[in-house]
């Protein structure tokens, strides 16, 4: 079964660079999607297609793939990004989509 | 502005059923695929379902095949989700949520609705 794999958490300084990574054997062939979810609240779509970003989202989210890795990087962390984030992709049907199970990202 | 609104969650024993709806609006609805995403409490997203623009398509996940059923009246622009002979490790929050295209392969979610709460314990 395709799986994504996404580290627990991620801990960054304010102002710095966070790199969120997701892995997974199906990444060479699917597109990565990734989401923001604050507490309490409903998920944001951040990054699109590897490396699109959404209308109204900041540009210091970005992404990108290679190989079976997909990373969400954001430039110069805000406290407001603290959040817990997943990856997205399918499977090798494209109909069955599948989460990475998130990473908490914490700002220092 | 796209807005979804689920309803139907609550306290329910297991073996019981339970339909979900979900109010769209702010968009064409018959043009966009639409899915089921849950979230057990303070636990990740777990894909539930998704139907094609036209109701004729529809996948599940391996956890919910042949218990949930998923469908759609684009007359009234509202999303269904019929939950038979639930189980303890279905509770969580059901999101629906849309794909920014009538038909599914590798698809995503770009909007979602504020989620209804399942609970099915005895």
């Amino acid at each position: 079964s395709f799986e994504l794999t996404q580290p627990l958490s991620v801990s960054v300084s304010l102002g710095q660079v966070a790199r969120i990574t997701c892995s997974g054997e199906a990444l060479p062939k699917r597109f990565a999607y990734w989401y923001q979810q604050k507490p309490g609240r409903f998920p944001v779509l951040v990054i699109y297609k590897d490396s699109e970003r959404p209308s109204g989202i900041p540009e210091r989210f970005s992404g990108s793939s290679s190989g079976t890795k997909a990373t969400l990087t954001i430039s110069g962390v805000q406290a407001e990004d603290e959040a817990d984030y997943y990856c997205q992709s399918a499977d090798s049907s494209g109909a069955h989509a599948i989460f990475g199970g998130g990473t908490k990202l914490t700002v220092l | 502005e796209v807005q979804l609104l689920e309803s139907g969650g609550g306290l329910i024993q297991p073996g019981v059923s339970l339909r979900l709806s979900c109010a769209a609006s702010g968009f064409t609805f018959s043009n966009h695929a639409m899915s089921w995403v849950r979230q057990p409490p303070g636990k990740g997203l777990e894909w539930v379902s998704v139907i094609n623009n036209s109701g004729h398509r529809t996948y599940y996940a391996d956890s919910v095949k042949g218990r949930f059923t998923i469908s759609r009246d684009d007359a009234t622009s509202t999303l269904y989700l019929q939950m038979n002979s639930l189980r303890a490790e279905d509770t969580g929050f059901y999101y629906c949520a849309t794909v920014p295209f009538g038909v599914f392969t590798n698809y995503y979610f770009d909007h979602w609705g504020p989620g209804t709460l399942v609970t099915v314990s005895s």
